[in-house]
């Protein structure tokens, strides 16, 4: 079983707020990343420590969290943010969540 | 520009082992750590383990203590997985991954090689 639990889909209307959660027991005294993967490649990194975007992932991406609980938000949804996402946390070992299929409708 | 470029896809036999190159482009291997990944057909993404390239010292996921083994060589840039005693249950995807963040705030893998193909079937 998975230490973080996302759920396995989520849809969205094009140009709506999509929201993928993320829980885990040791969640809320660690650091929580997302990744993007799209079918055929690898993962791409969207945030990192909770809330900070790398250079190059548009604004609509951003991060929060409460208690056990992180929370992966996109405004303004485009059709090419359909992908599968991922929460990643660390507890002496990496730990991923088991991904959400994120659906543009 | 950064790049991780992985080695080629394998076919392996059950009982095999299989030894998977990770060259870093665009930076110095010894400045980040190293993580491996794997991800099985149609399945989530699973962490193996890390190397720190600079002292050489690993840490692996307790799944896979006692047959993986990742090595460096820093005068070509480049990481490597080898596991061993392969099943059928190891046909995946084998992806290297640049680590980010510290022991103490949480690494994250902000550069991720294109994966590798490994098929184990007999």
């Amino acid at each position: 079983s998975h230490g973080l639990t996302q759920p396995p889909s989520v849809s969205v209307s094009l140009g709506q707020t999509a929201s993928i959660t993320c829980s885990g027991d040791k969640l809320e005294d660690k650091y929580a990343c997302w990744y993007q993967q799209k079918p055929g490649q690898s993962p791409l990194l969207v945030l990192y420590e909770d809330t900070k975007r790398p250079s190059g992932i548009p604004e609509r991406f951003s991060g929060s969290k409460s208690g056990n609980t992180a929370t992966l938000t996109i405004s303004g949804t485009q059709a090419m943010d359909e992908a599968d996402y991922y929460c990643q946390a660390w507890d002496n070992r990496g730990i991923f969540g088991g991904g959400t299929t994120l659906t543009v409708l | 520009q950064v790049h991780l470029v992985q080695s080629g896809a394998e076919v392996k036999k059950p009982g095999a082992s299989v030894k998977v190159s990770c060259e870093a482009s665009g930076y110095t291997l010894t400045d980040y750590y190293m993580h491996w990944v794997r991800q099985a057909p149609g399945q989530g993404l699973e962490w193996m383990g890390w190397i720190n390239p600079d002292s050489g010292g690993t840490k692996y996921a307790q799944k896979f203590q006692g047959w993986v083994t990742m090595t460096r060589d820093t005068s070509i840039n480049t990481a490597h997985m080898e596991l061993r005693r392969l099943k059928s249950d190891d046909t995946a995807v084998y992806f290297c991954a640049r680590g980010g963040g510290s022991y103490l705030l949480g690494y994250y893998m902000d550069v991720w090689g294109k994966g590798t193909t490994v098929i184990v079937s007999s």
